[in-house]
Parts: C-alpha cells; structure tokens; sequence
C-alpha cells in the first residue's frame, strides 16, 4: 500500500519555463514532507522541506505547497535549468524528530535546452 | 566532513554468500538509517539507529539482514545466505536527532547484484 505516490512518472519542461511535480499521500499523520533529488550513481540529496502546519516554503527557485485537506503538495522549480533534471522523489516522516523517510517512486524530470 | 561514505560501492556475489555493508555517517549526526532502493522504486525504509541503539526495523528486513553500530559511529548492514531479490541498491543516511527540516543526508548508495 503505497502512502507516498508519485503518479507522474516523466516529465519535460523547456528551459526557462516552470517545473511542476506532483505528490500525493494518504496518512494523515505524517508531520513533514520533503523532497529529494535524485542524478544516476549518487544518492538522493535534500532539496527542501515543509511541515505539515505550513501550506508553502521557499528557497530560491524551489517553492513547495501543501494541501492538507487534498493530501497533496507540490513542488515548483522557476525558472527550470538543465542542470535540474533528474529523478524528484517525494517523501514524509511522522513525528516532530527525524524518523525514518517514506517515499514516493519518483518522477524524472528532463529539461530541455 | 565529506558526508556519509559507504563501502563498497559496488557489491557483485553469488546466491547463498554473505556480504557486508559498511556506512560512516556525517560526524557529529547521532542518528543512521539504511534503506533499500530497487529499479523503478523509491527508497524503502530497513533500519535505524540513535547511537548505538537500534530503534526500529521494517517488516522489510528479514532474519538473514542484521545491522550493527556498535559505537555509535558506523554501521554495517550484513545480508546472509542472499537471494536473487537481494539485488537492490542499499543506500544510509544519517542526520540529528532533530532538525529543523528533518532532513536526511544520504551516502551514494552500494549496488548488490546476487548472481
């Protein structure tokens, strides 16, 4: 039973433009979300994260939303760059310490120049 | 610091041996976690660590996975008598026992193929 999803498993985005990925969950318990990026032969690396009393966070070009109610949240990468393509994985964690990470199967960005 | 190394990097082995994992964590982070990752996936929760206490196991880890950190410092993850579903990419992370993002930092992972 996955409680992560990630149900886009691609997409591309012309450089410049704006990245949208998707996630949804389904424990209303979990207290954090995150999300990582992903590059082939490395593991995943932090991007950024909101808690579950936020509904946004930015950081520079990333900004993540949060719908409690729909049990959806999103991340927006603007502007998109070549250098962001790569695997997105959507994760979240119960509890207000770090507990162990529950995470979506990913979504594959490409950005074309 | 450098980050969380893991060893080897790469792990080639023939059904029914035993291998062994090693992870160093960040330094001063006490808590460690290993998680599993197979093609198409994203990573699975096994383990994790608060020193040298072993706080949690998934129903994922089966009695022929043990892990270890017996210092507090590193840890090793042992799979005995593996399987071909064995195959994965085994990836540690480590982290404080509270951040502000709860954030986990991630080694690059040792990619097991059971032959």
């Amino acid at each position: 039973d996955q409680q992560v999803k990630q149900n886009s498993p691609s997409l591309s985005v012309q450089e410049g433009r704006i990245s949208i990925l998707n996630c949804d969950y389904t424990n209303s318990m979990f207290d954090y979300f995150l999300w990582y990026k992903k590059y082939p032969a490395e593991g995943p690396t932090f991007l950024i994260s909101i808690s579950s009393i936020k509904d946004k966070n930015e950081d520079g070009r990333f900004t993540v939303f949060l719908n409690k109610s729909a049990k959806h949240l999103s991340l927006h990468i603007v502007p998109s760059q070549p250098g962001d393509s790569a695997v997105y994985f959507c994760a979240a964690s119960v509890g207000s310490g770090n507990t162990p990470l529950v995470f979506g199967k990913g979504t594959r960005l490409s950005v074309i120049a | 610091d450098t980050g969380v190394s893991q060893d080897p990097r790469h792990k080639i082995t023939k059904r029914g041996q035993n291998v062994t994992f090693r992870c160093d964590p960040i330094s001063e982070h006490n808590r460690l976690y290993w998680y599993r990752q197979t093609l198409g996936q994203g990573p699975e929760f096994l383990t994790y660590f608060q020193n040298e206490a072993q706080l949690e196991k998934s129903r994922l880890l089966s009695d022929r996975f043990s892990a270890e950190r017996p210092k507090g410092s590193f840890s090793t993850l042992e799979i005995q008598r593996t399987e071909q579903g064995d195959s994965a990419m085994y990836l540690c992370a480590s982290s404080l026992e509270t951040g502000i993002s709860n954030e986990q930092y991630f080694g690059p992972g040792t990619r097991l193929t059971v032959t």
